[in-house]
């Protein structure tokens, strides 16, 4: 069966450092890969999603970004963090076609 | 401006009884609808969906009904239980475009009280 992970669970960062939040797919080759966030009182956004290995679309500007190294590993990235950066980081995963997200268990990030 | 619109923030059912969770939509290109259920500190899990050439699915004690006319679809639990106490989303996708972009309300909190 499929699985995703995605770590850290938890992480607290000063402003103006840098991120790095992984999330790997196991058990399905060529996924859709996403990041999703939830700030607080907020639904979920849709931050990047990327159809295979080096291919990011990015659906909202931002501090962030993200690159997919390999076909079932998708990173989330900062060079400096703002406050506004703060929030609850999903990764999901999809098949190719009209198929539900599957989502990992989150990131939750507080820049300080 | 929101495309998918849970109005209800929260919502408490006695334990037993039907749970209605409502989610309105404001873009008819959307054709492809989907429930999921968060619990505290976990990602979002995935219930249900729906297909827009459809008006209802069911899966065991879950239901999602979909009215286009009223661009509006609805969740019910029947018989709702303690363990289905938590955030759900509803959210929509379109023809098209990104594959995954779906759109996300902002969610409704049930609480099943036993």
């Amino acid at each position: 069966s499929q699985t995703i992970h995605q770590w850290p669970a938890t992480l607290v960062q000063p402003v103006g450092s840098p991120l790095s939040l992984e999330c790997t797919v196991e058990g399905t080759s060529n996924p859709n890969l996403y990041w999703y966030r939830q700030a607080a009182g907020r639904g979920l956004q849709l931050l990047f999603y990327s159809v295979g290995i080096g291919q990011i679309s990015s659906e909202v500007p931002q501090n962030l970004s993200a690159s997919r190294p390999q076909d079932r590993q998708f990173i989330l990235s900062s060079k400096k963090l703002l406050l506004s950066d703060s929030g609850f980081y999903l990764c999901a995963w999809s098949s190719q076609g009209r198929s539900p997200l599957h989502f990992g268990n989150g990131t939750r990030l507080t820049v300080t | 401006d929101q495309q998918v619109k849970q109005n209800s923030p929260s919502l408490s059912v006695q334990e037993g009884r039907i749970s209605i969770l409502n989610c309105d939509y404001t873009n008819s290109m959307f054709d492809y609808f989907l429930w999921y259920k968060k619990y505290p500190a976990e990602g979002p899990t995935f219930l249900i969906s729906i297909s827009s050439i459809k008006d209802k699915n069911e899966d065991g004690r879950f239901t999602v009904f979909l009215n286009k006319s009223a661009k509006h679809l609805s969740l019910h639990i029947v018989p709702s239980q303690p363990g289905d106490s938590a955030v759900y989303f509803c959210a929509a996708r379109g023809r098209g475009g990104s594959q995954g972009n779906l759109i996300f309300g902002k969610g409704t909190k049930l609480s099943v009280k036993p």
